[in-house]
């Protein structure tokens, strides 16, 4: 069971442009969604979470935009750079008991010079 | 202040063998959560250890296994290891400090090759 779908799969945007990467839960108890960006033979490191009691949240070129009734967030990256060529995650998580990420199949972004 | 460590990098093991992989904590993480990560997709939860206790499991069978010290450092040990098991197991360590959001800090991952 997919408990969160991540598109699209693969994304190219030129420098400068604007990358838009969306995700969809089901779950209604997931309270926390972060998103993790991963290199090639690094662990995901943590961009950017947000709580649903806020519908946007900014650090940067990083957004994320949050909507709640339709159970979507997504991450928007403003004047991408070649350096943000990676791999970004989704994930959803509950604050109480374990707090397991449930991470989206992933994004492969690559940011065209 | 350093960061999340696992140990071995890499590794190449035959089916049916057995692994233990190691990860210690980020220095005042006292929870540790492990994932297995396949080829081109996202981590799935394994496990958690929360002060030494196994504090909820994912959808994997017994064969996996884990133990956390008292110094909050953690192991995975998987039992006779099936070609489905080649993946990078990544180690995740929180400060669980009751807090509403608390980030999970990956390590740089174990990746197991079952031959």
């Amino acid at each position: 069971q997919q408990q969160v779908k991540q598109s699209p799969q693969s994304l190219i945007v030129q420098k400068g442009g604007i990358s838009i990467i969306n995700c969809a839960y089901e779950n209604t108890a997931f309270d926390y969604f972060p998103w993790y960006q991963q290199f090639p033979g690094k662990g995901p490191a943590l961009l950017i979470a947000i709580r649903p009691d806020v519908s946007e949240k900014k650090e940067g070129r990083f957004t994320i935009s949050f909507n709640k009734s339709a159970k979507q967030f997504s991450l928007h990256i403003m004047d991408s750079q070649p350096g943000d060529s990676a791999t970004y995650f989704c994930a959803a998580s509950r604050s109480s008991g374990r707090r397991a990420l449930t991470f989206g199949s992933g994004t492969r972004l690559q940011v065209q010079p | 202040e350093t960061g999340v460590t696992q140990s071995p990098t890499h590794l190449i093991k035959t089916r049916g063998q057995q692994v233990t992989l190691r990860c210690s904590s980020q220095s005042g993480h006292n929870t540790v959560s492990w994932y297995q990560q396949a080829l081109g997709q996202g981590p799935q939860f394994i496990f958690q250890y929360y002060r030494e206790e196994e504090n909820g499991r994912g959808n994997f069978p017994p064969r996996f296994s884990g133990l956390q010290f008292p110094n909050y450092s953690s192991e995975l040990n998987v039992n006779a290891l099936e070609l489905d098991d080649s993946a990078l197991y990544l180690c995740a360590s929180s400060p669980w400090t009751g807090g509403r959001s608390d980030t999970q800090y990956f390590g740089p991952g174990t990746r197991l090759t079952v031959l």
